[in-house]
């Protein structure tokens, strides 16, 4: 068990309603990632942290924004859903040796209708 | 762009038996590091196995094996005496000099009795 727990896990929202996904970990990791799954592209990286106040972008930022401002959280913002931000997100940690092996939560799934 | 392939979408495989399931990837950083995860259709992520770039022998985990071909950028994950628990959908990443992960399509795995 890596200690992370994602809050919700389940959510249906509406166009243009603004979300925020958490993800909490216990382990006091340093690095911590969002990533977001969709049938045909495996798993995509969203934005990232490297510490406190510390992040950067992945992949596919655009319509998202993260903030950390404990090294226990990372929450994960849209500020207007839309329909293609249905998707499954995973919070992921990177453990402690250097192989940047991560560890993930159990997933939030989120439907914008 | 897309730095992970995995080209079957779809495999199956009689219990028992054995299978690979394919992987390329694209690179130009010396230092890198591939992983394969395991996501049953509960959804979570689970890691199997890893393999650094500069890695003489190929890693093995229990009924794991990563098929490291480093000239072909290839690393195929050989899963040996299939059983049924190892029907899951399959993610092979790659780890880049940043330590951020990129993830390929995924390959579902379905074991027949």
């Amino acid at each position: 068990d890596a200690g992370i727990t994602q809050s919700p896990r389940h959510k249906v929202t509406e166009t243009g309603t603004p979300v925020t996904l958490r993800c909490h970990q216990t382990e006091n990791h340093r690095y911590m990632y969002w990533y977001r799954q969709d049938p045909g592209h495996g798993l995509r990286l969203i934005h990232y942290s490297y510490g406190v106040k510390d992040t950067d972008k992945g992949e596919v930022s655009d319509g998202y924004s993260v903030s950390r401002s404990k090294t226990e959280d990372f929450l994960l913002t849209l500020e207007s859903a839309t329909s293609s931000q249905t998707s499954v997100y995973f919070c992921a940690i990177r453990g402690p040796t250097n192989t940047g092996e991560l560890f993930f939560g159990e997933g939030s799934r989120l439907t914008v209708l | 762009a897309q730095k992970i392939t995995q080209t079957q979408p779809g495999m199956f495989v009689q219990e028992k038996e054995a299978v690979t399931l394919d992987c390329t990837y694209d690179t130009s950083d010396p230092s890198y590091g591939l992983f394969w995860y395991k996501q049953p259709s509960s959804g979570e992520m689970i890691f199997l196995i890893y393999q650094g770039s500069y890695d003489q022998q190929n890693a093995t985990e229990g009924r794991y094996s990563l098929n490291f071909q480093k000239a072909r950028k290839s690393a195929n994950l050989v899963i040996s005496a299939s059983q049924l628990g190892d029907s899951a959908m399959y993610f092979c990443a790659m780890r880049d000099d940043d330590y951020k992960l990129s993830f390929g399509a995924g390959t579902t795995v379905t074991v027949r009795a």
